[in-house]
């Protein structure tokens, strides 16, 4: 059974500060994607990412995948209240998804 | 927005009883699934179907049963709910074009099975 850890669990910071969100297995995926889901509503796509070692930015947010496309990591530069919100990875495998527990971010103003 | 609705959007209902949810897409996707989504678990893939009639399961597929007998409905059914089957529920679909992981969500049912 393919696995998907995420870390950590609950992140509560201040504006202005920076984070890290990380996604480990020791299954392989060809492909990882990052969601973003707000209360009561389905998870939002972020970003997908394909290539070991790969790099993707969407404007504060970093998105990395391992080079052996085990793990990613999500770095946020300057958290505002806005990004508040569940973090979820989800690795692809044979077009099937498999979620990690998600990561519950809350910044404070 | 990717056209989906689920109904209803909450529930609640007695152990043991039927229950039914739809998820409605107004794209004709061939792929779309359903999930369930519980505190310390993330998403897990109940089924899936890949058309018209077809479908299959998924990790937690035990005491659901599914159907799809056109293009834009599948119909989750909970044949005797138990309190194990409180959750969110959530639909998916897979666009025709594009990365062939790539799923979209939609807004999700709350389920409480008493």
């Amino acid at each position: 059974t393919q696995l998907l850890e995420q870390s950590p669990q609950f992140l509560s910071i201040q504006e202005g500060e920076n984070l890290t969100v990380y996604c480990n297995s020791s299954s392989v995926f060809s492909s990882l994607q990052w969601y973003r889901q707000e209360p009561g509503e389905g998870p939002v796509l972020l970003v997908t990412v394909v290539t070991g070692g790969e790099v993707k930015k969407l404007k504060r947010l970093t998105f990395q995948f391992g080079d052996a496309r085990k793990d990613s990591s999500l770095h946020i530069t300057a958290a505002q209240p806005g990004d508040t919100g569940l973090y979820l990875c989800a690795g692809a495998n044979t077009g099937k998804l498999i979620f990690g527990q998600g990561t519950t971010l809350q910044v404070k103003p | 927005d990717a056209g989906i609705t689920q109904s209803p959007r909450h529930k609640v209902t007695e152990t043991g009883t039927p229950v039914t949810l739809r998820c409605h897409q107004t794209e004709n996707h061939r792929y779309m699934y359903w999930y369930r989504q519980d505190p310390g678990h993330g998403l897990r893939l109940i089924h899936y179907s890949y058309g018209v009639k077809d479908t299959d399961k998924g990790e937690v597929s035990d005491g659901y049963s599914v159907s799809r007998s056109k293009t834009e409905d599948f119909l989750l059914t909970l044949e005797s709910a138990t309190s194990s089957q409180t959750s969110v529920y959530f639909c998916a679909i897979r666009p025709e074009t594009g990365r062939r992981e790539t799923q979209y969500f939609g807004p999700g049912t709350r389920l409480l099975v008493l």
